[in-house]
């Protein structure tokens, strides 16, 4: 199946700071997702981004489909975006498969 | 709309215990789903639905694991007999059909069997 790798694992950013996320996949997709898992466990939806560019505020997404990765940005880090965040793809791996492959996570600590 | 709704939010058991856990997806949307987040395994789809029928579900554990879908708007997973490895976060999550169509997910039952 389709493997997705997301770096780095851990990140620590002081309060203001800017960082990139970024996520690997092995395979063609159609069906890119980014989440927030905030510390109460909750998967937050904050991009659907099979290819092209978003933005959200102080989040932006941007995903090249033939290169096989994505990057998440987060500007301008508050102590409420800590939590891990995970890539989830879902490939063109034949009928009936509509599972979302999710990667190991990044986990975020945004520190005052 | 509420979203997926997810019952219980927690759920505590011991061990040999039935445990079911509940999902009512977004209205509209024919496809879903139920994943189980581990640390060790991280979020990996246990089975899923479309149009109330399973379609795949390969990656229930053993079979301990039943879900149902008797409607659009109700799906249960059922634990029986529980065992304490089956501690973890249990998602719902629901889609349209369309291919590639985004999954909206529950706020998950965390279950701890003893």
């Amino acid at each position: 199946g389709i493997q997705v790798e997301q770096s780095p694992p851990d990140l620590i950013l002081q309060e203001g700071a800017n960082s990139t996320l970024r996520c690997n996949f092995s395979d063609s997709v159609n069906n890119l997702q980014w989440f927030h898992q905030n510390p109460w466990g909750q998967l937050i939806n904050l991009f659907y981004i099979p290819s092209g560019t978003k933005q959200n505020g102080r989040l932006s997404a941007t995903t090249v489909a033939t290169e096989r990765y994505s990057l998440l940005y987060i500007s301008s880090s508050q102590t409420t975006d800590s939590g891990v965040y995970f890539c989830a793809v879902r490939g063109y791996s034949g009928a009936g498969s509509y599972q979302l492959t999710f990667g190991k996570g990044t986990k975020l600590s945004v520190i005052p | 709309d509420a979203g997926v709704i997810q019952s219980p939010r927690h759920e505590v058991t011991e061990m040999g215990q039935e445990v079911t856990l509940r999902c009512k997806p977004i209205s509209g949307h024919d496809y879903l789903f139920w994943y189980r987040q581990t640390m060790m395994r991280g979020l990996e789809l246990l089975i899923y639905f479309n149009n109330n029928v399973p379609i795949d579900d390969s990656g229930m554990p053993e079979d301990r694991f039943s879900a149902k879908m008797p409607n659009a708007s109700f799906s249960t997973l059922k634990i029986q007999p529980s065992e304490p490895r089956d501690s973890a976060v249990y998602f719902c999550a629901s889609s349209l059909s369309s291919q590639g169509a985004e999954q909206y997910f529950g706020p998950g039952t965390r279950l701890t069997v003893t």
